[in-house]
């Protein structure tokens, strides 16, 4: 069992609607919490970060972590095609420098 | 800022020859790490330096993998002998150290897209 699942879609929607990308994982230690955007044919940058539980609001992005549940999500509002990208979640158990564990993307296509 | 830098950007070759991958790190930046990604196990982290020496390694798959980094602003990521299954895309990326833990972000490079034929 991998420690990161994500469901790698493919997900579309339309533009305007709220999406709800998610990742789940096994290992307890996790407690910063990181959200990449990868357009196509290139590198990931980072979008959030969080750490350990609770809500972080940045625009029309939200990060939520569940740590009882184990469970993190990153929604987005009003979306645009312009947010048409692999969305993946990161993981990490030391407050930096460390390895990150990658859930494996999902990919998000916002239609006009 | 250029960026971290990779070379070269594609690459094929055919299997049993020798793959070097570059990369060249954010000038400043004390932390460099090699990732591969692919469809099917997407993105894995082979190895990481911290000052030039490397810190963890678990990630490198075979003892085909090697990488090197003999100064603050240059690495390879080296295979011999490829294989088809190596295909995938090579991101090489890189943070420093500010003291302000993880808000200290990993900057990827562009990628090097392997193809071993």
């Amino acid at each position: 069992q991998k420690e990161v699942e994500q469901d790698p879609g493919p997900l579309s929607v339309p533009e305007g609607a709220i999406v709800s990308l998610n990742c789940t994982y096994s290992n307890s230690a996790f407690q910063y919490f990181m959200w990449y955007r990868q357009y196509s044919r290139k590198g990931p940058e980072l979008l959030m970060y969080t750490y350990s539980s609770g809500n972080k609001e940045d625009g029309r992005f939200t990060a939520q972590v569940d740590k009882s549940s184990k469970y993190i999500s990153l929604f987005i509002r009003d979306s645009q095609p312009s947010d048409s990208a692999t969305y993946l979640c990161a993981m990490s158990a030391t407050p930096s420098y460390g390895k990150l564990t990658f859930g494996q993307g999902t990919i998000l296509t916002v239609h006009p | 800022d250029a960026g971290v830098i990779q070379s070269p950007r594609h690459e094929v070759t055919e299997m049993g020859q020798e793959v070097t991958l570059r990369c060249k790190p954010i000038s400043g930046h004390d932390y460099l790490f090699w990732y591969r990604q692919t469809m099917m196990r997407g993105l894995e982290l082979l190895i990481y330096f911290n000052n030039n020496v490397p810190i963890d390694d678990s990630g490198m798959p075979e003892d085909r993998f090697s990488a090197k980094m003999p100064n603050a602003s240059f690495s390879t990521l080296k295979i011999q002998p490829s294989e088809p299954r190596d295909s995938a895309v090579y991101f090489c990326a890189s943070t420093g150290t500010s003291g302000r833990a993880f808000t200290d972000t990993q900057y990827f490079g562009p990628g090097t897209r392997l193809t071993v034929l």
